[in-house]
């Protein structure tokens, strides 16, 4: 089975500083799509980032960027030039591309940006 | 236009109670999904809709949940006899057809049992 491990539960950054988020996973799959979810307070989670595991090519979304490791299964975020609305929760995510749509989250890690 | 919409934001019940969950996908989208998210951990899945029909109800913890989607859009997660356990965030999401498709996500429904 899938599993997505965030091994750190909360962090902090100074506003405009730049923050790397871990995220390890374990698959036996060559074929999957990988994600960084926020979640603000109004609960709803919104889609941060993604990336494809047949792209070597680390996926990049404005200020946010990953450090896709598939040999290692490391899928880390950086978010730079920290800014106030980026206070949430961050959930790492799985997704298998050949089977079962579901996706499969992290614990999570709570982000306080520090004006 | 609109997104993924659920109904009630909050609901409060008594131990032992029958509870509807309502999720409205994104208009057009044939794949929906609902998730539970306790307190402090990541949202897990339930079960999985592709049209009218559950692909994949794996994710269901016991016979008290079932959930429908008769019409192939609205879907309603039923919870029989509610334990304090059951309390959670219950979240909806849909996908224009699945597969490698943008889960998009609903704002959620805060369940307590007392």
């Amino acid at each position: 089975a899938q599993t997505v491990t965030q091994s750190q539960p909360e962090m902090s950054v100074q506003e405009a500083e730049t923050v790397t988020l871990s995220c390890t996973y374990d698959t036996s799959e060559s074929d999957y799509y990988l994600f960084w979810y926020k979640q603000p307070p109004s609960r709803q989670m919104i889609l941060v980032i993604r990336q494809e595991a047949y792209k070597q090519q680390n996926a990049t979304e404005n200020r946010f960027s990953v450090n896709f490791q598939k040999a290692a299964k490391s899928f880390s975020l950086k978010i730079s030039d920290s800014q106030l609305g980026d206070a949430a929760m961050y959930f790492c995510a799985y997704r298998s591309a050949s089977r079962d749509d579901k996706i499969i989250f992290g614990k999570g890690t709570r982000l306080h940006i520090l004006p | 236009g609109a997104g993924v919409s659920q109904t009630p934001s909050n609901k409060v019940t008594e131990k032992g109670k029958y509870v509807e969950l309502r999720c409205d996908p994104i208009s057009g989208h044939t794949a929906l999904y609902w998730y539970r998210q306790s307190l402090g951990q990541g949202p897990e899945f339930l079960i999985y809709f592709q049209g009218t029909g559950a692909a994949d109800d794996s994710g269901l913890p016991n016979d008290r949940f079932f959930a429908v989607r008769p019409e192939g859009s609205v879907s309603t997660l039923k919870i029989q006899r509610t334990e304090r356990g059951d309390s959670a965030v219950y979240l909806c999401a849909s996908s224009y057809t699945g597969s490698w498709e943008t889960q998009y996500f609903g704002p959620g429904t805060r369940l307590l049992v007392l």
